[in-house]
């Protein structure tokens, strides 16, 4: 099936920067889209999702954007904190099947 | 409090034997799905349930077994039929299956 994938693996932010988490995804049917954070040894916590009908959506600190042209989705996170350091996954759902991950990125904040 | 519950946290078993994952629910959510993660790698689906007595098949179903008899619990079986079982094992559930699914805290089984 198709896949949801990311740019970069890996990813250094110096703390108080702004972050850029990129996503790309082949699957055109996809109508929604949510990001998820995952502290080592833990269950992946959500952050924020996105419907196919917008093209952007704000959080505390974090937005979306969905760029359906180009099939590519970013997660900002805004003057990034110590805290953020986790490994962000994309995923995606088309309708009401389960949603499809991909690899992750990890972010590593930099003091 | 309200969430989901996944036990144990860790879990050892000898090569050969089954083992039965729990995963319960008081958030009232009717979809369930189990999910396994390997080092470094994404989350690849194994079975989920939409409704309570339904479920279905995800990509890596070969060697797993589930039940819905409850709606508040998803239990998987990994049996002796899963080739590569030590893994970090998932489950989520979300209100509806067109929802965001909330996960649980993970069950790392380790297969000696």
């Amino acid at each position: 099936g198709e896949n949801v994938g990311l740019h970069l693996p890996t990813l250094s932010v110096q703390e108080g920067d702004n972050s850029i988490i990129n996503c790309a995804y082949s699957n055109s049917a996809s109508d929604y889209f949510i990001w998820y954070k995952q502290e080592s040894g833990k269950g992946p916590q959500f952050i924020i999702d996105i419907r196919s009908n917008m093209d952007k959506r704000q959080g505390q600190r974090v937005t979306v954007l969905l760029n359906k042209t180009v099939k590519h989705l970013s997660l900002q996170i805004a003057a990034t904190q110590p805290g953020d350091s986790a490994v962000y996954f994309c995923a995606e759902r088309v309708g009401n099947t389960p949603l499809v991950f991909g690899k992750g990125t990890r972010l590593s904040v930099i003091a | 409090d309200g969430g989901i519950t996944q036990s144990p946290k860790y879990l050892f078993r000898k090569e050969g034997q089954n083992v039965t994952l729990s995963c319960e629910q008081n958030l009232n959510h009717d979809a369930m799905y189990w999910y396994r993660q390997d080092p470094g790698q994404g989350l690849r689906l194994i079975y989920y349930s939409q409704i309570v007595n339904d479920f279905q098949k995800g990509d890596i179903a070969e060697g797993y077994s589930v039940s819905r008899e409850k709606k508040e619990s998803f239990p998987l079986t990994v049996t002796s039929a899963q080739k590569n079982p030590t893994a970090f094992y998932l489950c989520a559930s979300s209100p509806t299956s067109d929802r965001e699914a909330f996960f649980g805290q993970g069950t790392r089984l380790t297969v000696v």
